[in-house]
């Protein structure tokens, strides 16, 4: 099955600095690449996710690089800010039926301190 | 919409027990499953559901039996529970399968 392996496991930097996070993941029949935040004692939240077909997406302060050829994509917060701390999921999944389920990476616990 | 809710929030097994992990969604999505997240291991698929009367196994399914009666609901069964159970259990659901919409999640302890 699909193994998704994610670096660092955990990342400390200073406010207004960037963050990256890479995952790399085994089947190259993974199409559907999601990052997830998830505070403390709550529950995982999408905060940007690609599809096999696009190199890049953005969202404001946030991106998303895939690299199918490598079997690698990463997740680049610019500016980051200390509401930015939390733990960051990365996970890949397969079209067709298996569409729904999704291999996670181990997570990465990011600081952003003041 | 109250989107996916779990209950209960906390559960505390002795180890033998069974005990039924409820997850309703009003959203009418079709896709439903249940992931089990520990320490330093991510998130894990157990079960997952497709449409009512439709369902399919994950990653970790042994100890946990699920059905799909209705669109809305998508209980998770512990059948006996044992100390490696204890995990916090979150359920999602999805219109097409992706993106996934979680629940709170439900703490559970096995002594």
């Amino acid at each position: 099955g699909e193994n998704v392996e994610q670096h660092p496991s955990t990342l400390s930097v200073q406010e207004g600095d960037s963050a990256v996070i890479k995952c790399t993941y085994s089947d190259s029949a993974s199409n559907y690449f999601p990052w997830y935040k998830q505070e403390l004692g709550k529950r995982p939240q999408l905060i940007i996710d690609i599809r096999s077909n696009v190199g890049e997406k953005k969202d404001q302060r946030i991106a998303v690089t895939l690299n199918k050829t490598a079997k690698h994509f990463s997740l680049h917060i610019t500016e980051t800010q200390p509401e930015d701390s939390a733990v960051y999921f990365c996970a890949a999944s397969i079209g067709g039926t298996s569409y729904g389920k999704l291999t996670f990476g181990q997570g990465t616990i990011l600081t952003v301190h003041p | 919409n109250a989107g996916v809710t779990q209950t209960p929030k906390f559960q505390v097994l002795k180890t033998g027990q069974s005990m039924t992990l409820q997850c309703a969604q009003d959203m009418n999505h079709e896709y439903m499953s249940w992931y089990r997240q520990d320490p330093g291991m991510g998130l894990r698929l157990i079960h997952y559901s497709v449409g009512a009367g439709i369902t399919d196994q994950g990653e970790v399914p042994n100890g946990y039996n699920v059905s799909r009666s209705t669109t809305e609901d998508f209980p998770l069964r512990l059948l006996s529970a044992a100390p490696s159970q204890t995990s916090v259990y979150f359920c999602a659901s999805s219109p097409t399968g992706v993106p996934l919409h979680f629940g709170n999640g439900t703490r559970l302890t096995v002594t």
